[in-house]
């Protein structure tokens, strides 16, 4: 069964600190990972993309991880803004067709 | 630049009552084209996609249907709303799949149901 599963659900940090989200998947076969932000009430917005062959992508503060053997991606975000407050979802497409998993998202909470 | 529109913002319907959600979009053509429900707390569900006019795949059995009149325009609609279609939907579109790799989706507003 194709599935991608997040954690922690929720999580509060500090503003300045850092936090890294983690997301398992059994989608297959695999052909890309992607990382959203969704703020509050808002649509989701990429982050970062990463296919079979990159294990690491940066945007920014954030930087993507997979390891396509163990199925686990991370999301690391550094030096955290009260702007990085959202959810974020982690996406698993299987090639060949539109089969495409979402994770049930990550809360982020940054105070002040 | 490819903008995707969706109305209206938020919407509160009575049980039993019709539903009619329009998104469109701007700045390219021949769009996939999808409609998510998000459940508060849950991941997105994928309830219809489209790859040309008129033609509606449903990913779900549901209260629900879909139709894309134009090459940029998908509808999501009810005859009757159920308490249970309350939610946050999201139109969504991407460009043509290439063989064996999924294109990004870009995301709408979303739209706020409240089903009383």
């Amino acid at each position: 069964k194709n599935q991608v599963e997040q954690s922690p659900q929720s999580l509060i940090i500090l503003e300045g600190k850092n936090c890294t989200l983690q997301c398992n998947y059994t989608v297959s076969p695999f052909s890309n990972l992607r990382w959203y932000k969704q703020d509050t009430g808002r649509g989701p917005v990429s982050l970062t993309i990463m296919t079979f062959s990159e294990n690491t992508k940066s945007n920014g503060r954030y930087t993507a991880t997979l390891d396509a053997d163990t199925k686990q991606s991370s999301l690391h975000i550094t030096a955290s803004q009260l702007s990085d407050s959202a959810s974020y979802i982690c996406v698993v497409s299987a090639s060949g067709g539109f089969k495409t998993i979402f994770g049930a998202g990550t809360r982020l909470f940054v105070k002040a | 630049s490819q903008t995707i529109h969706q109305w209206p913002a938020t919407l509160v319907q009575p049980v039993g009552s019709p539903l009619s959600l329009e998104c469109t979009v701007e700045g390219t053509s021949n769009p996939n084209l999808y409609w998510y429900r998000q459940a508060a707390g849950r991941g997105l569900q994928l309830l219809f996609y489209s790859v040309g006019i008129g033609q509606i795949s449903s990913e779900v059995p549901q209260n629900l249907s879909a139709s894309r009149p134009q090459d940029r325009q998908f509808i999501l609609s009810s005859k009757k709303l159920l308490l249970s279609d309350s939610g946050f939907y999201l139109c969504a579109w991407s460009g043509r799949l290439t063989t064996g790799v999924q294109s990004e989706q870009f995301f709408g507003p979303g739209t706020r149901l409240t089903v009383l």
